[in-house]
């Protein structure tokens, strides 16, 4: 059973342009968490989904972010007009039930906005 | 005040030295995390416990629920050990996440 994928694990960007970072839970898992990592700080929850129902999106900036987890394929973390700040570490967690105790962590995306 | 408080931020600690690290919240928690973040920034679940202790091979992780504090320990410490290693909690109720600041251990040979 493969655990939690996230690719790319690199992105580069310039300034204003969009980033797409994907996550593909565990098999048998319908419930995705994105959390950011910023440099020099902890993890921050973005948001919360269930195949195809954001639950909390109570991370997410207000605006430029986005998350979707279709029916098919994996959940997206979508960046409109990146800007520096948005130079992160992105990880994915998913969990079998809707139950955040039980969560099983991506390696990450290393988002760098040039 | 962060929901999740960890100390020491950073260790330095010599091959087969036992080394604690402390985690402190201020939450309702339905269970606590440890988790390890390698250089090359993957994590991995280390701990998930509710009360008392569990262990695992030279790792183990204690919980006071009264006293809303944890501990990981580990003994005989390895050049391998060294990674970051970040607390968190789930609440009770809301449903949230909160992580520590995590603690940077270094472990030399």
């Amino acid at each position: 059973n493969a655990g939690v994928m996230q690719n790319p694990r690199h992105l580069v960007r310039r300034r204003g342009q969009e980033a797409r970072l994907r996550c593909s839970p565990m098999k048998g898992h319908s419930h995705v968490y994105w959390y950011r990592q910023l440099p020099e700080e902890g993890l921050k929850f973005m948001v919360y989904l269930q195949k195809e129902n954001i639950i909390d999106e109570s991370g997410m900036p207000k605006e430029r972010f986005s998350a979707e987890f279709p029916k098919e394929g994996p959940s997206i973390l979508r960046i409109q007009q990146v800007v520096r700040g948005d130079s992160a570490a992105y990880f994915c967690a998913s969990s079998p039930t809707g139950d955040r105790y039980e969560q099983y962590f991506g390696p990450g995306t290393r988002l760098t906005v040039t | 005040k962060n929901e999740v408080e960890q100390s020491p931020q950073n260790l330095t600690a010599q091959e087969g030295e036992f080394i604690t690290i402390n985690c402190s919240y201020s939450v309702g928690i339905s269970a606590l995390h440890w988790l390890q973040q390698h250089p090359g920034g993957g994590i991995v679940s280390l701990f998930m416990l509710s009360s008392g202790k569990k262990k695992h091979g030279r790792l183990i992780a204690t919980i006071n629920i009264q006293e809303k504090h944890s501990s990981l320990h580990i003994t005989a410490s390895h050049p391998r050990d060294s990674a970051v290693y970040i607390c968190a909690v789930s609440t009770n109720t809301g449903n949230q996440f909160y992580f520590g600041t995590g603690t940077s251990l270094t472990v030399i040979p």
